[in-house]
């Protein structure tokens, strides 16, 4: 069995360069979220796809933030034009729901972003 | 508005002791759904339980119950008798209208030998 699969699992890169995570969810789920998680805090909500949808996005991503999820299946988050406050765990989660239902979360390790 | 709030920021206690995590939450929505995460030293987090709005139920599962109170806005989370391996950081979770799960800060749990 296959959980939520994250990569790459460590990234450090200089400010101002553009940084790519990806996310493998379960097969089955239907909905895949982006979380960010900083140290000593809870997930903080980024965005979330139903499908290839995405459905809500978070006020805090700004415009440097992007996410896509084609075809409904993998999802990648990229940040351009990093900077230092994007250090973080980026925590990606898949659920499987029905109407009106909301599911437990299962997440994958992270991706942790060091930006210099 | 949504929010969750773990007060307890950590939480030591020694081992076979009982602990209990506090967790009190906020939203006007009238179907939502309470949830509580494991993140243990590993790092991953991991589901415990979910509970809706209607079902006011407590719950208990080997070590672990949980005591649900709509009253006061509340979904405590205990552990009895705890153990080493109990040790991690613990969060409170409510999704509301929109799935949307919104996470508390957590409450990092030390459990000594």
């Amino acid at each position: 069995d296959t959980g939520v699969s994250q990569n790459p699992r460590h990234k450090i890169t200089k400010r101002g360069q553009n940084v790519t995570f990806r996310c493998d969810p379960i097969s089955e789920h239907n909905r895949l979220y982006w979380y960010r998680q900083t140290l000593g805090q809870g997930p903080e909500f980024l965005t979330y796809f139903q499908n290839e949808a995405q459905l809500e996005k978070s006020r805090l991503l700004s415009d440097r933030f992007s996410a896509e999820r084609p075809k409904g299946s993998f999802s990648t988050l990229e940040i351009q034009r990093t900077e230092q406050g994007d250090s973080a765990m980026y925590l990606c989660a898949s659920s499987s729901s029905g109407q009106g239902e909301a599911g437990e979360l299962f997440f994958g390790e992270g991706s942790r972003l060091t930006v210099l | 508005a949504q929010k969750v709030t773990q007060a307890q920021t950590e939480i030591s206690v020694v081992e076979k002791e009982d602990v209990t995590l506090d967790c009190v939450y906020e939203t006007r929505d009238t179907t939502y759904y309470l949830f509580w995460y494991k993140q243990p030293p590993s790092g991953e987090l991991v589901f415990l339980i979910r509970r809706n709005s209607f079902d006011e139920q407590n719950e208990i599962s080997g070590r672990y119950s949980w005591n649900f109170q709509k009253s006061t806005s509340s979904f405590n989370f205990t552990i009895t008798a705890s153990q080493v391996v109990d040790s991690a950081v613990y969060f409170c979770a409510l999704e509301a209208g929109g799935f949307k799960t919104i996470f508390g800060a957590g409450t990092r749990l030390f459990v000594k030998a």
